[in-house]
């Protein structure tokens, strides 16, 4: 079946040590999100890619960063992670110009 | 500014018992309004969607519906299970040419009990 997937499910780091999250799709979209979901609170978008065209929010900090080698893949760097940097984090994936936006599993991310 | 907003944050149900959700937006340009259902520690799971131009959708148990003039949108659930304890989040998009741009509600967290 053609999914969103997320690696690793849960992931936990010391607080300062980098961490990389992955996403990975077989739907062949163009465009790939990132959202930072903290507890009983909406997804928060992060940024996007279209194709290799980066677009970043202007809220975002600095802390995050992502790469995208190819169509199928996109990873979410986080550099020096602090205690509020704990949360869900949720891959998505869209074809160009539509509006539904496919989901992943999500990532957990705890800082210790 | 574009906002969806859901009542109740939180509801408590029977098992058996129906229930309805409500979410009201003020997105525009409205592109169009999903609901969401969103497993504790999983991601969001697509679960109707609905354009401008329609008023109900159903899938399965789950029946939305939409008025555009009124910019609300309900989520009935029907026949409730136990598995239908989740949160339900409404989504509203507009395009904004190479992506979607969504706003998400803050949800609504149902809980079916025995």
């Amino acid at each position: 079946d053609a999914m969103v997937i997320q690696n690793p499910r849960y992931q936990v780091t010391q607080f300062g040590k980098p961490v990389t999250l992955s996403c990975s799709q077989t739907l062949n979209h163009n465009v790939m999100y990132w959202y930072q979901q903290k507890s009983s609170q909406a997804p928060k978008l992060l940024f996007h890619y279209y194709d290799k065209d980066f677009n970043n929010e202007a809220d975002t900090p600095d802390n995050f960063q992502s790469r995208r080698p190819n169509t199928s893949f996109c990873f979410l760097d986080i550099r020096s992670p602090g205690l509020g940097d704990a949360a869900m984090y949720l891959c998505a994936t869209s074809r160009l110009g539509g509006s539904e936006q496919y989901f992943g599993p999500g990532t957990r991310l705890t800082v210790t | 500014k574009n906002q969806v907003e859901q009542s109740p944050q939180s509801l408590i149900i029977l098992e058996g018992k129906n229930c309805t959700l409500q979410c009201n937006y003020t997105v525009s340009p409205f592109s169009n309004l999903r609901w969401y259902k969103q497993d504790t520690g999983r991601g969001p799971v697509s679960l109707t969607i609905m354009t401008f131009s329609e008023n109900t959708k159903s899938n399965g148990r789950y029946t939305a519906t939409l008025d555009a003039d009124t910019k609300q949108s309900s989520l009935h659930i029907t026949a409730s299970q136990l598995s239908d304890s989740a949160s339900y989040i409404c989504v509203v998009s507009k395009n904004t040419g190479t992506a979607s741009k969504l706003t998400f509600g803050t949800g609504t967290r149902l809980q079916v009990t025995l």
